[in-house]
């Protein structure tokens, strides 16, 4: 059974730092792309990174490029994203999600979801 | 970014009936070198992420009731939900892959009349 487990999440300060892991099991986690996408109630779904099954590409959104760092050590099953800068708009629960084309390529679309890990910026 | 549009936001349906919801890109998704269109739906229930239902548009996932269907290309498609089920109730969710920067539709609310 696919499961991918979220966590490093918490309340910081505008400024502040945080790295998020999601755990990775029931699938051949290196042969996946991997991908963060945050949801709020006002913005809804929000894709902001992924990356390829090696770790050999990346792919960063506009509003998270420079800030944010995605990355995976396919020999511990787990995604991170490193969240630099952060913002009061960058509170959020965070999703990390599988790719579902098993060629590890990154296409953009997903057979699984985390639960999520919520992210608080304030002061 | 390519910017996706739902409607309604919300829609209220009689058990057994049928729900219909559209998606709308500000351009096409429809790759012509493979003629694919890279658009996939999503439903989301309370609490819970979203899951994936139709993918290319209109294939459906694995383990996906067959009374979910996708339609449409370019820049128009549809879900469909024959039949409405108690279960179906959520928010459902277009999104494209036609661009290295995914975006979602606003997403559209699902309820039983």
């Amino acid at each position: 059974e696919v499961q991918l487990l979220e966590s490093g999440g918490g309340l910081v300060q505008p400024g502040g730092s945080l790295r998020l892991s999601c755990a990775a099991s029931g699938f051949t986690f290196s042969s996946y792309a991997m991908t963060w996408v945050r949801q709020t109630p006002e913005k809804g779904l929000e894709w902001l990174s992924s990356i390829s099954g090696t770790g050999g590409s990346t792919y960063y959104a506009d509003s998270v490029k420079g800030r944010f760092t995605i990355s995976r050590d396919n020999s511990k099953n787990t995604l991170y994203l490193q969240l630099n800068s952060l913002r009061a708009e960058d509170t959020a629960i965070y999703h990390c999600a599988k790719e579902r084309d098993s060629s590890g390529h990154y296409y953009g679309y997903f057979d699984y979801w985390g639960q999520g890990t919520v992210v608080t910026v304030s002061s | 970014d390519i910017v996706m549009t739902q409607s309604p936001d919300s829609l209220a349906v009689s058990l057994g009936e049928r729900a219909t919801i559209n998606c709308k890109s500000s351009q096409s998704v429809l790759y012509s070198s493979n003629n694919r269109n890279y658009l996939a739906w999503y439903q989301q229930k309370p609490g819970q992420p979203p899951k994936l239902l139709i993918y290319w548009a209109s294939t459906r996932e694995s383990g996906v009731p067959d009374r979910f269907s996708g339609s449409g290309s370019g820049t128009d498609f549809t879900l469909t939900i024959n039949s409405l089920q108690a279960e179906d109730v959520a928010v459902y969710y277009c999104q494209q892959y036609y661009t290295i920067s995914l975006t979602f539709g606003q997403g559209t609310k699902v309820e039983a009349k």
